[in-house]
């Protein structure tokens, strides 16, 4: 999972909480990725961060939101808007932008009942 | 409409057989295309990066091509181990690698 770790691997919520999944990397990589995988689908980019202290909206950022403090931590927060946030989550990172390989964490599958 | 799709949605095959999986794009402008393997419940890995020049690349038994005028790529994997189930996914980026659209994935299950 080239050097970057995402904790838990399996989380169970309750609807209505607000849940943080956590994303590091020790690659010193500065960008910083959050997908969205769900059955029979591609990946879908939730945010993204190209550097500390700034992040883009992705595809479907709403009920999400993301901190990028540090250079080595992407935490996200799945809040109660999200309207269906059973998934498995992916975070990655790259060196920078343009054209570099992303680099996985091994996913944290979140169960909200 | 997904601008990566790709066939079949999965497959089934003998431990030691040869199989193709097909990814037709239309992410334009195109900037590389990328195939990654995902075991269940791991994050992907990348297998073979390909740019507009490269017709095909090979990464130990995985073999990509492209055709870059027909929007096509294919991945072949020969002599096939049971530690080839997972599934493969195909990865088109857009010039600013920012905007990478991912295809759904082939899940390959190898029988012994």
């Amino acid at each position: 999972d080239g050097g970057i770790t995402q904790s838990p691997k399996y989380l169970f919520r309750k609807e209505g909480q607000n849940v943080t999944l956590s994303c590091e990397q020790n690659l010193n990589h500065d960008a910083m990725y959050w997908y969205r995988q769900d059955p029979g689908q591609g990946l879908r980019l939730i945010y993204y961060s190209q550097i500390v202290n700034d992040f883009q909206k992705g595809d479907i950022a709403e009920g999400y939101s993301v901190s990028r403090e540090k250079k080595e931590s992407f935490p996200l927060t799945v809040t109660s808007a999200q309207k269906n946030p059973t998934a498995f989550y992916l975070c990655a990172s790259t060196p920078g932008v343009g054209g570099y390989e992303q680099y996985f964490g091994p996913g944290t599958r979140l169960t909200v009942t | 409409k997904n601008q990566v799709e790709q066939s079949p949605q999965s497959l089934i095959i003998l431990e030691g057989k040869n199989c193709t999986l097909q990814c037709n794009y239309t992410v334009s402008p195109f900037s590389n295309l990328r195939w990654y393997k995902q075991d269940t419940g791991r994050g992907p890995v990348s297998l073979t990066i390909m740019t507009f020049s490269e017709n095909t690349k090979s990464n130990g038994r995985y073999t990509a091509t492209l055709d870059a005028d027909t929007k096509q790529s294919s991945l072949h994997i020969t002599a096939s181990q049971l530690s080839d189930s997972a599934s493969y996914i195909c990865v088109v980026s857009a010039n600013n690698n920012n905007d990478m659209r991912f295809g759904a994935g082939t899940r390959l299950t190898v029988k012994p």
